[in-house]
């Protein structure tokens, strides 16, 4: 049972365009979301955060949208570049207790950014 | 400072082979994580330290899954009998105090059961 759902395995836009990343969400106890960058042999590298107290997290060129009645959240990186061609992981928080805020991740989307 | 590191980066292991993972995490971090990412997946959570204390396994998948931090800095995650659907990247993540939201994950180790 996928509580976080990627459903777009991979993206591609072209350089200079906005890329728009998805993610839904089915556990009503999750209060934190994260973004993740994973390029190919290295681990996922944190991008930005939102918490659920909020509907929109700015940084640079990345944005992240929550709809909490949704349960969706997206990502928005404007204007894309070839550097950020990655996987990307939507990722949920909630606490499970002994202060465990173990994070729960989608399958990840491949965005390609053509030059 | 230096990040998170793993090691080995790769092992491949023969099926029944016990192996032993080693994690690494950010120095003064106090809370470190187990992930196993199978491909073409997400990681998926294992189990977490806070210091030495082990507070929560679920995630383990079987009893042959057992991991340590016994001084609260390097922690181990040993296999025991692998099995090949054991084969996945195990991700190592520490975060600064508990309730830090922000994991800073290692490069991960590729376990290869033959």
């Amino acid at each position: 049972d996928q509580q976080v759902k990627q459903n777009s395995p991979s993206l591609s836009v072209q350089e200079g365009r906005i890329s728009i990343l998805n993610c839904d969400y089915t556990n009503s106890m999750f209060d934190y979301f994260l973004w993740y960058k994973k390029y190919p042999a290295e681990g996922p590298t944190f991008l930005i955060s939102i918490s659920s107290i909020k509907d929109k997290n700015e940084d640079g060129r990345f944005t992240v949208f929550l709809n909490k009645s949704a349960k969706h959240l997206s990502l928005h990186i404007v204007p894309s570049q070839p550097g950020d061609s990655a996987v990307y992981f939507c990722a949920a928080s909630a606490f499970s207790g002994g202060s465990n805020y173990k994070l729960t991740f989608g399958k990840g989307t491949l965005l390609t950014v053509n030059p | 400072g230096a990040g998170v590191s793993q090691s080995p980066r790769y092992k491949v292991a023969k099926r029944g082979q016990d192996v032993a993972l080693r994690c690494d995490p950010i120095s003064g971090h106090v809370s470190l994580f187990w992930y196993q990412q199978a491909l073409g997946q997400g990681p998926e959570f294992l189990t977490y330290f806070q210091n030495e204390a082990q507070l929560d396994k679920s995630g383990l998948p079987s009893d042959r899954f057992f991991a340590e931090r016994p001084e609260g800095s390097v922690s181990t995650l040993k296999i025991q009998r692998t099995q090949q659907e054991d084969s996945a990247v195990y991700l190592c993540a520490s975060s600064l105090f508990p309730g830090s939201y922000e994991q800073y994950f290692g490069p991960g180790t590729r376990l290869t059961v033959t």
